[in-house]
């Protein structure tokens, strides 16, 4: 398997303009998870799917964020509009139970850059 | 609350020598414990876990951790440091029988030539 793969590795941005962030997790994972990671903030968990279904959002900042999973090998999380302080790396994981004790497999990460 | 601590944000140590990233940890049972490693540009990757049992665990790379329940602790750490350890560090906690992952800050460590 190819591993969690996110595209873009790099977005630059205006101001305003909506960002979308694409994930393909590893085939047969349950668990989809979106992280942010910041100098400020370290890794953050955004929001989490099981079995495409969001289950915990609490994490997403506010509701510019919002983040779709249209089936079992893909998801999204869209960012409308985007401001500077959203810039960040943001990640995505997928894990096969969702238990705290089970290891989380990372996609590469895409940095957003917002100018 | 649970919380995870990594106290060091930089360290630097030379090739060949020993190396030792702290890690405290806050909750009221003892947690799932995890070592991740970031290298430049990728993502996290798994280097070693503690569940229970023997508190001295093995990773991947030649890591090993210590769990500490006295000291809520689990200290990452090699006998000897190679280049391509340079990378960040990441501790986290588990919170049993739930998703719950929270990461520490991380150490950045570089090593010297």
């Amino acid at each position: 398997d190819a591993g969690v793969i996110q595209s873009p590795r790099h977005e630059v941005t205006e101001m305003g303009q909506e960002v979308t962030l694409r994930c393909k997790p590893i085939s047969g994972h349950d668990y989809l998870f979106w992280y942010r990671q910041t100098m400020m903030r370290g890794l953050e968990l955004l929001i989490y799917f099981n079995n495409n279904v969001p289950i915990d959002d609490s994490g997403m900042p506010e509701d510019r964020f919002s983040a779709k999973m249209p089936n079992a090998s893909f998801s999204t999380l869209k960012i409308q509009p985007s401001e500077p302080r959203d810039s960040a790396v943001y990640f995505c994981a997928s894990s096969l139970s969702g238990q705290a004790n089970e290891k989380l497999f990372f996609g590469s990460g895409t940095q957003l850059s917002v100018l | 609350a649970q919380s995870v601590t990594q106290p060091d944000i930089h360290i630097t140590v030379s090739e060949g020598a020993s190396l030792e990233l702290r890690c405290n940890y806050s909750y009221g049972a003892t947690p799932y414990l995890f070592w991740y490693v970031q290298s430049p540009g990728q993502g996290l990757q798994l280097l070693l876990k503690y569940f229970s049992g023997d508190t001295l665990v093995q990773g991947i790379k030649g890591f090993e951790a210590e769990f500490k329940r006295s000291q809520s602790s689990f200290n990452l750490r090699k006998p000897s440091v190679h280049w391509s350890d340079a990378a960040e560090y990441f501790c986290a906690v588990g919170a049993p029988g739930t998703y719950k992952y929270i990461f520490g800050t991380g150490t950045r460590l570089k090593v010297l030539a």
